[in-house]
């Protein structure tokens, strides 16, 4: 247990489909972070968040869209994705934007 | 950040040492080293992190060379549940433009 859940851990949609994934941290930290793992490739940063506020997007297509109402909540809205976005999509945390990050469990998105 | 150069893969005994090496010939004055590590379909968990002096927790050593070129992460008692993609990562300890950037890591296989 790092202190960072995510839901759901399994995830199956169609391309037409509208879905959020869920992010939690209850470590108290200011900074959140989304990150797409596919098969057989690095870890891909997605987003970050630092008090609620976007401080960098890695030019993420619009079809992923996040929303930080808190710094304990983390969503990624998921809309129109195509297969190739199936991956393993992971939420972390830190105290402050780049510092030591604790990561969740992953959820596992399989687009059909 | 620095880019760091790590063997795809590495086989370790049971019980044994494990060393994992890390080259980073490029790394700057005030570029941490930080190690990760990912046990299949779970969250990237954090290991350990040093600037230039040795650094010991209740998971591993990391050693790290005097011209800070190089680094070795040490888990001393190899078990089965350590099998993992091991990845070391080098940057700026406090800067929210500077993320993880995780490379292919090394894949050690702990065996019986």
């Amino acid at each position: 247990e790092t202190g960072v859940t995510q839901t759901p851990r399994h995830l199956v949609m169609g391309m037409t489909n509208k879905k959020s994934l869920k992010c939690e941290q209850h470590l108290g930290h200011n900074a959140m972070y989304w990150y797409k793992q596919s098969a057989k490739k690095p870890l891909e940063l997605m987003f970050v968040y630092s008090l609620e506020e976007r401080v960098e997007n890695n030019s993420v297509p619009s079809r992923f869209s996040p929303e930080c109402p808190n710094s304990s909540h983390l969503f990624l809205h998921l809309h129109t994705l195509q297969p190739e976005d199936s991956a393993l999509y992971l939420c972390a945390s830190s105290q402050e934007p780049g510092e030591t990050q604790y990561f969740g469990p992953g959820t596992r998105l399989l687009v059909l | 950040d620095a880019k760091t150069t790590q063997p795809p893969s590495m086989d370790c005994a049971e019980g044994r040492a494990a060393n994992l090496p890390c080259n980073h010939s490029t790394i700057s004055g005030n570029e941490y080293v930080y190690w990760y590590r990912q046990i299949h379909s779970q969250g990237p968990q954090y290991i350990i992190h040093g600037l230039k002096n040795n650094e010991t927790n209740e998971m591993a050593s990391l050693i790290i060379t005097e011209d800070r070129k190089s680094s070795t992460l040490i888990l001393p008692h190899a078990t089965l549940r350590d099998t993992a993609v091991y990845y070391c990562i080098v940057r700026v300890g406090r800067n929210a433009g500077n993320m993880l950037t995780f490379g292919g890591g090394t894949r050690l296989m702990v065996k019986p």
